[in-house]
């Protein structure tokens, strides 16, 4: 299978660092780009992290991530109240096959 | 950035057809691959079908492969998903997204079709 795996739910303090995961099951993710998605209740799917590690303008420099040993990771320091959402990675591959997202987590800002 | 606006989702009966359409602006349409990503209500974004930016290229998820044609109308700047014989699974807010390559996607605000009797 080509499967992309993230921990169902991660929770963090105000002000805390959160950090979220992304491993591939048969899909190599050291030698493909991530992109991660946030995806506030009812709204649309936001980039926020795209090629492993940069930000697009407007997103707030808490938001960093990884791509390392076949893991992705989604960092978010100094954790605020609205980063409270569902976030995805995806895999951003140039070949023709299918597109992959992550399963999921839901951040919750306790 | 531009701007997606997805129409046609309805409330049809199993076995039933939609055909979904997407109204980009802002962006020169025709330059880029463009996707529909669908996501079942509580679940996870899963991805349906691609088009190449030229409509020659087409890919579909094994899970609609043979019921679900994607197209697009570079001339009207307009993308579709013609969906038939359509299942109680397919219940989702189907989103039309922009491929960006390595800089990600950009998604419309969904349309919902849901599939029940």
């Amino acid at each position: 299978s080509n499967d992309v795996t993230q921990p169902p739910s991660v929770s963090v303090s105000p002000g805390q660092t959160a950090s979220i995961t992304c491993s591939g099951d048969g899909v190599k993710l050291g030698d493909k780009y991530i992109c991660w998605y946030q995806q506030i209740a009812g709204q649309s799917p936001v980039v926020v992290i795209f090629q492993d590690n940069k930000r697009p303008s407007g997103i707030p420099e808490r938001f960093s991530g990884s791509n390392s040993g076949n893991i992705g990771t989604l960092t978010i320091s100094e954790t605020q109240p609205e980063d409270e959402a569902d976030y995805y990675c995806q895999v951003w591959d140039s070949s023709t096959g299918p597109v992959v997202f992550g399963g999921g987590t839901k951040l919750t800002v306790l | 950035e531009g701007q997606l606006v997805e129409s046609g989702g309805a409330l049809v009966q199993p076995g039933g057809s939609l055909r979904l359409s997407c109204a980009a602006s802002g962006f020169t349409f025709s330059s880029y691959w463009m996707h529909w990503v669908r996501q079942a209500p509580g679940k996870g974004l899963v991805w349906v079908s691609r088009i190449s930016f030229d409509g020659t290229n087409t890919t579909y998820a094994d899970s609609v492969r043979g019921r679900f044609t994607i197209s697009r109308d570079n001339a009207k700047n307009m993308l579709f998903l013609q969906m038939d014989s359509l299942r109680p699974e397919d219940t989702a807010v189907y989103y039309c997204v922009r491929d960006r390559h390595s800089n990600g996607f950009n998604w419309g605000q969904g349309t919902l079709v849901t599939v029940s009797s």
